[in-house]
């Protein structure tokens, strides 16, 4: 089946600083790669996605690359706020036998004022 | 208006009682799922559900079941509760199954077994 690793666990960045997040998967066949952002005490919030039929997408600030070929995909935030503060998640589905979403173990992101 | 709801927000029961969280969704999604996660923050798919197929994830005790009265409905039994049982755990939909949408969550309820 999937797996997801997500690297790092914990990333500190001075405010205006730009963060990356860098996930990798094992399935192919995988083709939908979202990511998540968790605030404490609240449930994961789809932030942006990306499909495979597409190497790059960018939102605002945010930005989410995929290699199929090496089979990983990143995370960039640009000009970093405190309010950017929380837990990421990556996930990789789509294929294989599984059929749902395989989460990353998370990145704890901490943007220092 | 909530998309996913999630009842209770909290609770604390002692070990060995039986109790329920209750899953709601308004978005017309055709799938619904329960995760659990841990103090490590690690998101552990429990269940996928939708009218026509349970997935269960093999590593679940089978002292949890999922209840679906209709479409909209998603709720976590827990029989003979344990100390280890105690996490966070978040019901969530999607338009379908398969991994090929994202899953919308509810905001978690925190269970403490004592």
């Amino acid at each position: 089946g999937e797996n997801v690793e997500q690297h790092p666990s914990t990333l500190s960045v001075q405010e205006g600083d730009s963060a990356v997040i860098k996930c990798t998967y094992s399935d192919s066949a995988s083709n939908y790669f979202p990511w998540y952002k968790q605030e404490l005490g609240k449930g994961p919030q789809l932030i942006i996605d990306i499909r495979s039929n597409v190497g790059e997408k960018k939102d605002q600030r945010i930005a989410v690359t995929l290699n199929k070929t090496a089979k990983h995909f990143s995370l960039h935030i640009t000009e970093t706020q405190p309010e950017d503060s929380a837990v990421y998640f990556c996930a990789a589905g789509g294929g294989g036998s599984q059929g749902n979403l395989i989460f990353g173990k998370g990145t704890k992101l901490s943007v220092k004022p | 208006d909530t998309a996913v709801s999630q009842t209770p927000k909290y609770l604390v029961t002692q070990m060995g009682n039986d109790k329920s969280i209750k899953c709601e969704q308004n978005l017309g999604h055709d799938t619904m799922y329960w995760y659990k996660q841990d103090s490590k923050k690690f998101l552990k798919i429990m269940f996928s559900y939708n009218n026509k197929e349970l997935i269960i994830n093999e590593t679940v005790p089978n002292r949890f079941s999922p209840k679906s009265p209709d479409k909209a409905h998603l709720n976590l039994h827990i029989n003979s509760l344990e100390l280890g049982d105690s996490a966070v755990y978040f019901c969530a939909s999607s338009q379908e199954g398969g991994g090929n949408y994202g899953y919308t969550f509810g905001s978690g309820t925190r269970l403490t077994v004592v």
